[in-house]
């Protein structure tokens, strides 16, 4: 089945860091571009970043919300996608899914985690 | 960034009947190298992550019932339902990657029986 996993969610301090891994399987995880979406409580999706296969150099591009502060990284040999959150804030505050882009589309996102919700709060 | 904007915001309709959701780009998807428009949508229900339903603004995603469908060019675009079914009450966006800078998605709407 292929599925993908969040996890590393909590509640945390605004100015302090998180990772979020994202844990793949069903498929060869090294061939498709990777991607992050958040949804804030009540709120619509925003598209966060993603990371493209080695195949078409692993670069990254995120949304200009989270650029500076949000890196996205891959493990192929683990099937694992992460997003390293710094500098945190409460607007940050959402769930946060990984999506699979699907492939030759460039930016559509057909496989998606069931999320991992992170809490911006002192 | 490419802003879409989705109408209406919330919708009621009856069960059978036909459900019609628009959205629309500030700027064209379109790409003229191979005629193909970049947009997407997704069904959400309460609790769960976004469902692909239809890519390249028409093709539809794979057991993704036929009920379903996609259409429009450029700047606007339709997502129709031809027979409402109670498990179609859910969130639809429409969302873009014509720009690999910045993926964006519509506000959502609400998708209600009537």
């Amino acid at each position: 089945e292929v599925q993908l996993v969040e996890s590393g969610g909590g509640l945390v301090q605004p100015g302090r860091s998180l990772r979020l891994s994202c844990t793949a399987s069903g498929f060869t995880f090294g061939d498709y571009a990777m991607s992050w979406v958040r949804q804030a409580p009540g709120k619509g999706l925003e598209w966060v970043g993603f990371i493209r296969s080695k195949a078409y150099g692993g670069t990254t591009e995120y949304a200009a919300s989270v650029q500076g502060r949000f890196t996205i990284s891959r493990d192929d040999s683990k099937s694992i996608a992460y997003l390293q959150m710094d500098s945190l804030k409460t607007e940050d505050t959402a769930v946060y899914y990984c999506a699979r882009v699907k492939q030759g589309t460039q930016g559509a996102f057909d496989i998606w985690g069931q999320g991992t919700m992170v809490t911006v709060s002192s | 960034d490419i802003v879409m904007t989705q109408s209406p915001d919330s919708l009621a309709v009856s069960l059978g009947e036909r459900a019609t959701i628009n959205c629309k780009s500030s700027q064209s998807v379109l790409y003229s190298s191979n005629n193909k428009n970049y947009l997407a949508w997704y069904q959400q229900k309460p609790g769960q992550p976004p469902k692909l339903l239809i890519y390249w603004a028409s093709t539809r995603e794979s057991g993704v019932p036929d009920r379903f469908s996609g259409s429009g060019s450029g700047t606007d675009f339709t997502l129709t339902i031809s027979s409402l079914q109670a498990e179609d009450v859910a969130v639809y966006y429409c969302q873009q990657y014509y720009s690999t800078l910045s993926y964006t998605f519509g506000q959502g709407t609400k998708l209600e029986i009537k």
